[in-house]
């Protein structure tokens, strides 16, 4: 475990399912970020939270909502996805400004 | 549009070799600069950082970085095969915030390196 944990590892939905990913980080850290990596695409940064507060939204569908009750937690809400949506979801935390990123094991997900 | 550069490879080197892997960034006022390996189905993992222009080493890793030519490379000496991955190079861009700043990493698409024995 690298101190971000992200459940579940894997998820199948259907395009009308409502499903949530989760991320956790016992790091202490001060930011929190939702990446999207495709097969062949470099990673997409999609929400950035520091200190609980959405700093960073990179255009994405509002099919996709995140939620940081606290700075330890963050959750990407998911609903209607579509087949494109397919990746895998990665979780990551940082402090500071120069430090680099702690990833978690990410969240595979498969809409059909 | 900040970019990172990256050959998709793959990148083939016979054991014992050296695997050069090399990346170039559009914003000339990025300051930190990463690489990270992958292995299939697995999350990023940082191997290399760096924030000054010239070499820094950390066992069969060496990193280089050119500001001017705004180009970073990654040598990995004496190649395994468990050095088989793609390799992620990220920069970072700093990011003030009221809620007290944060940095983001922009990715390249990564270098798939094959390590043949």
């Amino acid at each position: 475990e690298t101190g971000v944990t992200q459940t579940p590892r894997h998820l199948v939905m259907g395009m009308t399912n409502k499903k949530s990913l989760k991320c956790e980080q016992h790091l202490g850290h001060n930011a929190m970020y939702w990446y999207k990596q495709s097969a062949k695409k470099p990673l997409e940064l999609m929400f950035v939270y520091s200190l609980e507060e959405r700093v960073e939204n990179n255009s994405v569908p509002s099919r996709f909502s995140p939620e940081c009750p606290n700075s330890s937690h963050l959750f990407l809400h998911l609903h209607t996805l579509q087949p494109e949506d397919s990746a895998l979801y990665l979780c990551a935390s940082s402090q500071d400004m120069r430090v680099h990123y702690t990833f978690g094991s990410g969240t595979r997900l498969t809409v059909v | 549009q900040k970019e990172v550069e990256q050959n998709s490879g793959p990148l083939s080197v016979p054991e014992g070799a050296i695997a050069s892997l090399n990346c170039t960034y559009s914003d000339r006022g990025s300051q930190s600069f990463f690489w990270y390996r992958q292995y299939s189905g697995k999350s990023p993992e940082l191997i290399m950082s760096i924030y000054s222009n010239g070499d820094k080493e950390d066992g069969r890793f060496t990193a280089q970085l050119n500001k001017a030519s705004q180009y970073v490379s990654l040598l990995i000496r004496d190649s395994q095969p468990s050095d088989s991955a793609t390799y992620l190079c990220a920069v970072n861009i700093e990011q003030a915030a009221t809620s007290g700043g944060y940095n983001k990493l922009i990715f390249g698409a990564g270098t798939r390196l094959a390590v043949h024995p």
